[in-house]
């Protein structure tokens, strides 16, 4: 099994930058995607490849990774942020297949 | 536009089986990974299991806490993937997502169905 550990909440003020961190041993070298899901939506992926956005996902939502930690970083933090943000990784260099989710982090912006 | 669309959910007890579908549009997918997450209510996402494309042999990997008891298929002439839930246990109630898997992203869900194991 592979962990990956979120902060249950983060909070940020209007326009401000939130930073949400995910960690995993050796994460660094992993893929990396953030997913944000809307209460009672399904989640949408918003990073993908550690870094991409998809077509539609606005500039201000980036991804760094490096080391045992990924950061998803949202710049002019808006109300419409608030969702909860997951973090996913493969682990495709073992024997056994798996696909991991961090615990998730709930945004606030207040 | 691509669509998925989860049935099949609903209340079953300990041991019981239930089989889900995902009826898809917009995308043929046998041409595309597929996967299926959950959802305990309340909580996060756990990945269930996928099946790769038929140009990449159609094998299927299932997470440790499934393996053995559920089982992931496709009707290709419905363009349909299944999930075929055995041996189910409490801890398996959760909303199921059947997803799109490309280039190594998640990127069509569908709105998901509700899974309740209970006596």
């Amino acid at each position: 099994s592979y962990e990956l550990t979120q902060p249950p909440s983060v909070s940020v003020s209007p326009g401000q930058t939130a930073s949400i961190t995910c960690s995993g041993d050796k994460l660094g070298y992993k893929d990396v995607c953030w997913y944000q899901q809307k209460a009672g939506q399904s989640p949408v992926v918003i990073i993908y490849q550690k870094t991409k956005r998809p077509s539609g996902i606005p500039e201000r939502f980036s991804g760094f990774n490096s080391g045992n930690t990924a950061t998803l970083i949202i710049r002019g933090a808006q109300a419409t942020d608030e969702a909860d943000y997951y973090c996913q990784a493969w682990e495709t260099h073992t024997v056994v297949f798996g696909v991991f989710f961090g615990g998730g982090t709930k945004l606030t912006v207040l | 536009e691509v669509q998925l669309v989860e049935a099949g959910g609903g209340l079953v007890k300990p041991g019981g089986s239930l089989r889900l579908s995902c009826a898809a549009s917009g995308v043929t997918i046998s041409n595309v990974y597929m996967n299926w997450v959950r959802q305990t209510p309340g909580k996060g996402l756990e990945w269930v299991g996928r099946i790769k494309s038929r140009s990449d042999g159609e094998t299927t990997d299932y997470a440790a806490p499934v393996k053995g008891r559920f089982t992931i298929s496709r009707d290709d002439s419905k363009n349909t993937l299944y999930l075929q839930m055995d041996s189910l246990k409490t801890e398996d109630t959760a909303v199921y997502y059947c997803t799109t898997d490309r280039d190594w992203k998640y990127d069509h869900w569908g709105q998901g169905t509700l899974v309740t194991v209970s006596s």
